[in-house]
Parts: C-alpha cells; structure tokens; sequence
C-alpha cells in the first residue's frame, strides 16, 4: 500500500510562472518530509524538507507546505526555469535514518522555455 | 570519487540468472543503503548497512536477494535466479554517521532487465 502519494504523474509550466507540486500521505507517524529532485540517469537528490512542527519552510525558489490535518504537502517553484525540468519526488519518514523513508512515485515537471 | 558510483549502469539478464549489481559509496561514509524503483513508482527500501553490519534488511522482497559490505566500504546486491518482476533500477545510496537524511547521496542506478 503506497503511504505518500503523488497523484500528479506530469506538470507543464511555462519559464516564469509558479510550479505546484503536490503529495499526499496516510501515515499519521510521519514527522518529516523531503522533497528530490532527479535528473534522467541520475540519482535523486534532495531538495528541500519541512518538520511536522513547521507548516512551511522556504530555501531560495523552493518552498515547501505541509498541511498535517489533510495530511498533504506541496511544493512551489517560484519562477519556474528550464533548469527545473526533472522528477521530483516526495518522501516521508517516522524516526530517523534512510531505511524508514518512503518515497512517492514522482512528478515530471516541465518547464517550457 | 566524488559520488556513489554503481556498476554495471545497465544489465539484461536471462529469468533465471543470477546477477550481482555493485555500489562504491562515498569514501569515509559509514552508512550505505539500496533501493529498489520498479518503473512509474518511487525508490523502495531494501536493506542498509552501518559499516559492514547489516542492520536492516526488511526490505528485501524475498530470500532470492543478498546483499553485502565486508569491508565496510564496497557494496554488492546480488539477486539469484532473477525473475521478471526484479527488473528495475536499484539505486545506492551513502550518508556519513552523523549525515542527517538530506545528506545522503544517491548513485546513479543500475537498470536491470530480466527477460
């Protein structure tokens, strides 16, 4: 059963204009989510994170959003650039260390010059 | 080198072939983790390993899979008598003892297709 899921399979913006990413999960015992990013023949890697005590946490064009009552976070790119075209993908974990993360299925965003 | 480096990038193997898949993690990182992404879904958790102990391997889909690090340094996943449901990109990942999360790295994959 998936526990963090992005319902978005793909996401088409043009350069300039705000990206929203989105993602779900159903683990209640979820205290820290992460956002990767993963360019083809590449490994993910990470992005940005937000802890379930914080609602938003922000790093330059990325900002991330948790709503914990709707169980939901999302993810905005403020401007879009070309450069953003990848997958990204959500993650979730309880505890601490790389083998309680969860990972969603991934969002292909991208952006049109 | 400078990142987690897995070999062979692609493999194609016969349904009953054993395949073994290698992963050279950062020098000096203690922890070295696999995963395994099927096509369309994200990196799934197989095992991890601190050092040369294996301390979680419940990942790990069934007892056909294997994984190893004697030295505490090189990595191989070795996967027996594959079938064609194994076939997906297994990923390596490595993060120092005191790395938080963002601070693990992942390797580029290696694609595996059984046939």
């Amino acid at each position: 059963d998936q526990q963090v899921k992005q319902n978005s399979p793909s996401l088409s913006v043009q350069e300039g204009r705000i990206s929203i990413l989105n993602c779900d999960y159903t683990n209640s015992m979820f205290d820290y989510f992460l956002w990767y990013k993963k360019y083809p023949a590449e490994g993910p890697t990470f992005l940005i994170s937000i802890s379930s005590i914080k609602d938003k946490n922000e790093d330059g064009r990325f900002t991330v959003f948790l709503n914990k009552s709707a169980k939901h976070l999302s993810l905005h790119i403020v401007p879009s650039q070309p450069g953003d075209s990848a997958v990204y993908f959500c993650a979730a974990m309880s505890g601490t260390g790389a083998n309680n993360l969860f990972f969603g299925t991934g969002t292909r965003l991208t952006v049109i010059p | 080198g400078a990142g987690v480096s897995q070999s062979p990038r692609y493999k194609v193997a016969k349904r009953g072939q054993d395949v073994a898949l290698r992963c050279d993690p950062i020098s000096g990182h203690v922890s070295l983790f696999w995963y395994q992404q099927a096509l369309g879904q994200g990196p799934e958790f197989l095992t991890y390993f601190q050092n040369e102990a294996q301390l979680d391997k419940s990942g790990l889909p069934s007892d056909r899979f294997f994984a190893e690090r004697p030295e505490g340094s090189v990595s191989t996943l070795k996967i027996q008598r594959t079938q064609q449901e194994d076939s997906a990109v297994y990923l390596c990942a490595s993060s120092l003892a005191s790395g938080g999360i963002e601070k693990l790295f992942f390797g580029s994959g290696t694609q595996l297709s059984v046939l």
